[in-house]
């Protein structure tokens, strides 16, 4: 398995602009969550989803972001209008769900710089 | 509201020697508790995860400690090497049949420097 595959690897945008995340999680994963990392706060959950449903997206900043998930092997993440502080690097990871003390597997991030 | 914290931003150790990284958390409901490694322009990846049932797991050159009275937990690196140099970041996870959601809330992460 390839792992959890994240596109783009770098995104760089205006301020106001569109920006759309992706995610291809791993194939049988029942959960999908996306994170950001800040160096204030750390890894902050953003939204996640079980069989594609939104579960909890209480993290969710503000209205301008959104999250799908329209099948099992695709998520986006979406800021519409971006922001400086919107800056950030966004993981989005995966897990089988279930109970127990496994971990997630995460990609490798999307470092989003708004200017 | 930081539920985990991770009160040290860095850490430097020389190799051979012991690597202490510590981790608070305030939800006394956290059943699992897990520390990631992370390296530069990579996600975060699993390192070793410990029930609240327990208050020692190891695994190779890792040990993780749970003091459940006070809320703590550590892990031990030793020998610390070159390679372990990464950010650490502790997490926890209220458990699904305990009426928790399958979610992680991490802490702020320490970065351990080992030096030759």
């Amino acid at each position: 398995d390839a792992g959890v595959i994240q596109s783009p690897r770098h995104e760089v945008t205006e301020m106001g602009q569109e920006v759309t995340l992706r995610c291809k999680p791993i194939s049988g994963h029942d959960y999908l969550f996306w994170y950001r990392q800040t160096m204030m706060r750390g890894l902050e959950l953003l939204i996640y989803f079980n069989n594609n449903v939104p579960i909890d997206d209480s993290g969710m900043p503000e209205d301008r972001f959104s999250a799908k998930m329209p099948n099992a092997s695709f998520s986006t993440l979406k800021i519409q209008p971006s922001e400086p502080r919107d800056s950030a690097v966004y993981f989005c990871a995966s897990s089988p769900g279930g109970p127990g003390g496994y971990g997630y597997t995460f990609g490798s991030g999307t470092r989003l710089t708004v200017v | 509201d930081q539920q985990v914290k991770q009160n040290s931003p860095s850490l430097s150790v020389q190799e051979g020697r012991i690597s202490i990284l510590n981790c608070d958390y305030t939800n006394s409901m956290f059943d699992y508790f897990l520390w990631y490694k992370k390296y530069p322009a990579e996600g975060p990846t699993f390192l070793i995860s410990i029930s609240s049932i327990k208050d020692k797991n190891e695994d190779g050159r890792f040990t993780v400690f749970l003091n459940k009275s006070a809320k703590h937990l550590s892990l031990h690196i030793v020998p610390s090497q070159p390679g372990d140099s990464a950010v650490y970041f502790c997490a926890a996870r209220w458990d699904i049949l305990t009426g928790g959601g399958n979610k992680l809330t991490f802490g702020t992460g320490t970065q351990l420097k080992v030096e030759l």
